[in-house]
Parts: structure tokens; sequence; C-alpha cells
């Protein structure tokens, strides 16, 4: 079936630096990726619309300068956490639609950061 | 805007049903999600239900759904410790691809 594999699962990175986080589909072709947030014990939160080929749309709230998405293939969506701060350090996790009739929403392993 | 809710915690014993419930707000979804999230780990997608559908059966699973109440639940029959982890209601609307996510049900499976 449908996968999507996210990279990497664990990242620790220093204050001020930046961190990227890859998300693939790899059995089949995703024009649409989208890249949630779960903070300690609370839901997913959707940051952003990830579409290929042109611009993300962000959720309001989200800092469109601060997590920068680029969606450059059909197979794979970054995110990237820009000069991440504590505050940052969080579960991120994409997301494509997938199957023959785009009914399941497939989900990747998710990506932990901590920000030191 | 959507709105999904779950309450927080059950505890079943081992052997046991757990019945997980879930309420939604959106009148055009389209689509409604189980997924299962165990400690530490990603989402699994456990089972879906198209919104025509009243019932789907897999294996220990079976949702039901009652489209006029918004209210949807989550049936595991025979509850194992395995089972343990946090159980998320997820609602798509129309023919977008964005998810909504209740809070999560922790699920606690006494031996």
């Amino acid at each position: 079936g449908a996968v999507v594999s996210q990279h990497p699962s664990w990242v620790i990175c220093k204050s001020g630096t930046s961190v990227k986080i890859e998300c693939r589909s790899l059995d089949f072709q995703a024009t649409t990726m989208f890249w949630y947030r779960q903070f300690p014990k609370q839901s997913l939160m959707l940051m952003a619309t990830s579409n290929e080929g042109s611009k993300a749309t962000y959720e309001q709230g989200v800092e469109k300068d601060k997590f920068l998405i680029n969606h450059a293939s059909l197979t794979l969506s970054t995110l990237t956490v820009t000069s991440a701060h504590p505050e940052d350090s969080s579960f991120y996790i994409c997301s494509a639609a997938g199957g023959g009739s785009g009914n399941t929403i497939y989900f990747g392993e998710g990506s932990w950061l901590t920000v030191v | 805007g959507e709105d999904v809710e779950q309450s927080l915690f059950l505890s079943v014993r081992e052997g046991d049903s757990s019945v997980i419930n879930c309420t939604y707000t959106d009148s055009s979804s389209t689509y409604l999600y189980w997924y299962k999230q165990e400690p530490g780990a990603g989402l699994q997608l456990l089972t879906y239900i198209f919104s025509n559908m009243d019932m789907k059966q897999d294996q220990r699973l079976t949702v039901l759904l009652n489209k006029k109440d918004k209210h949807l639940s989550l049936r595991i029959a025979d509850t194992q410790t395995g089972d343990s982890a946090i159980y998320f209601c997820a609602e798509r609307s129309g023919g977008y691809q964005k998810v909504t996510f209740g809070i999560g049900t922790k699920l606690q499976v006494i031996p």
C-alpha cells in the first residue's frame, strides 16, 4: 500500500540553527502534502498545506518565514525550521493522500525535534 | 470551522471490549478516520469509513457512524495490552485532503 516516509525521525539542534525535515511518498505521487505539529499530550494541528510547484498555504498563526516549506517534486516535501528556538521543540508529522481513489490519508512516522 | 471532540481517557480490562467515541461538527465530512499512536511513534491508520456508510468491520475493529448525530465510535473487541495507545478520531471534508483531528483518547488496558 501507499507509504509516506519522514526523515529524520529524531533530531537535536542548537538554538539559532536551522533544521530540515523531509517527507516522501514512496510509491505514489502526491501533489499535495500536509504538515502537522503535535505538542505533548495534545492533538495534531495543521501547520500548512504543501503544494507541488507552488507556494505552501499556511494556517493562521503559523509563521511562513520560520517554517519554510518546499514541494519541489511529486514525491518530496521539506519543512525547514529556521532559527530554531526551544519552543519549536515538538513532533512534526506530514501526510499525503494515497491509494487509487485518494480515500486514505497516510502519515509519515513523524520527526521529533528538540532544540537545546 | 471543523471541530472534532473525544473523551480523553478510557480504561478497560484485558479481554473486554473497548468503545471510543467521537463527535464532529462538519456536516460535509466525507471520510472519517481512526488512527492509533503509540508512545513516541507516528500515526498508524486503523480504519476509515465513508460518510454514506453506517458500519464497517475489520477483524477486531468495528466502526459505527451516526451521520444524523455526527457521532463516530470505534469498538475494539477482545482488547489486548498491545492496544494501549492514544486513538485519534479525524474527519475529512468534501474533496479536500486536509484532516481535522480530535484531541485523542488514551486507552489503558489493564492486565
